[in-house]
């Protein structure tokens, strides 16, 4: 299995700021997912992160609210950007495993309060 | 499009009772079916998973059989812990490299001593 890392963990952010999520895996994966889980909801797919390409957003999440980056095969960002009080969710990395039946491993999740 | 069912919770139990959470799927072709747990205060972790159609996962005392002509895949335990309590998420994807999951609402198990 995959072992994800997350930073930060949590944070509190002021409304209008941006922050910056990374995701480092310890193996080479070729895509790379981020999730939203709002509080008290499931889990929502941001977009696809592939290495070498742009990322692919799902309906109701945009490039300029949630640029995401993927420099190399092992690590991935997602910004939020000029952030507002519903913008306060966990954010989950994730990675598909295909060795093991395309089973996918979330890291712990950046807990992050606007206000 | 796919989408996954789950029971409404929260579901409330005493220690040592009988657990089931209903899930069920829509989805073309076969898909593999996951049950994650989310503890409070924790990220989402694998609980266990079936590839295929009557295949059974289990972990940790939880089951749960993936039946095609049911399009279920409901959780069980036969004896449930006060440790279990937490959120537990039904999941589908399908078996191409790189497919995300789509997840159910969720629910939320509770157990008391």
């Amino acid at each position: 299995s995959a072992v994800i890392s997350q930073k930060p963990s949590r944070d509190i952010c002021q409304r209008g700021t941006s922050l910056t999520i990374q995701c480092q895996v310890d193996s080479q994966v070729t895509m790379m997912f981020w999730y939203r889980q709002q509080p008290g909801q499931s889990l929502t797919l941001i977009a696809t992160a592939n290495q070498g390409s742009e990322a692919t957003y799902e309906s109701g999440f945009v490039i300029d609210k949630f640029p995401i980056s993927r420099p190399n095969l092992t690590f991935s960002t997602l910004t939020v950007s000029n952030m507002s009080p519903e913008d306060s969710s966990i954010y989950l990395c994730s990675v598909g495993d295909t060795s093991s039946g395309n089973t996918i491993y979330f890291g712990e999740g950046s807990w992050l309060t606007v206000v | 499009g796919d989408s996954v069912t789950q029971m409404e919770g929260p579901v409330t139990l005493s220690e040592e009772a009988f657990l089931t959470i209903n899930c069920t799927y829509t989805a073309t072709g076969y898909p593999s079916l996951f049950w994650y747990v989310q503890y409070p205060g924790e990220g989402l972790q694998l609980l266990l998973k079936a590839t295929k159609a009557d295949d059974k996962g289990s972990n940790k005392g939880f089951e749960a059989t993936y039946r095609k002509e049911t399009t279920s895949f409901h959780l069980e335990k036969g004896s449930v812990q006060v440790s279990d309590s937490a959120v537990y998420f039904c999941a589908l994807s399908h078996n191409q490299a790189g497919t995300a999951l789509i997840f159910g609402k969720g629910t939320t198990l509770s157990v008391s001593s």
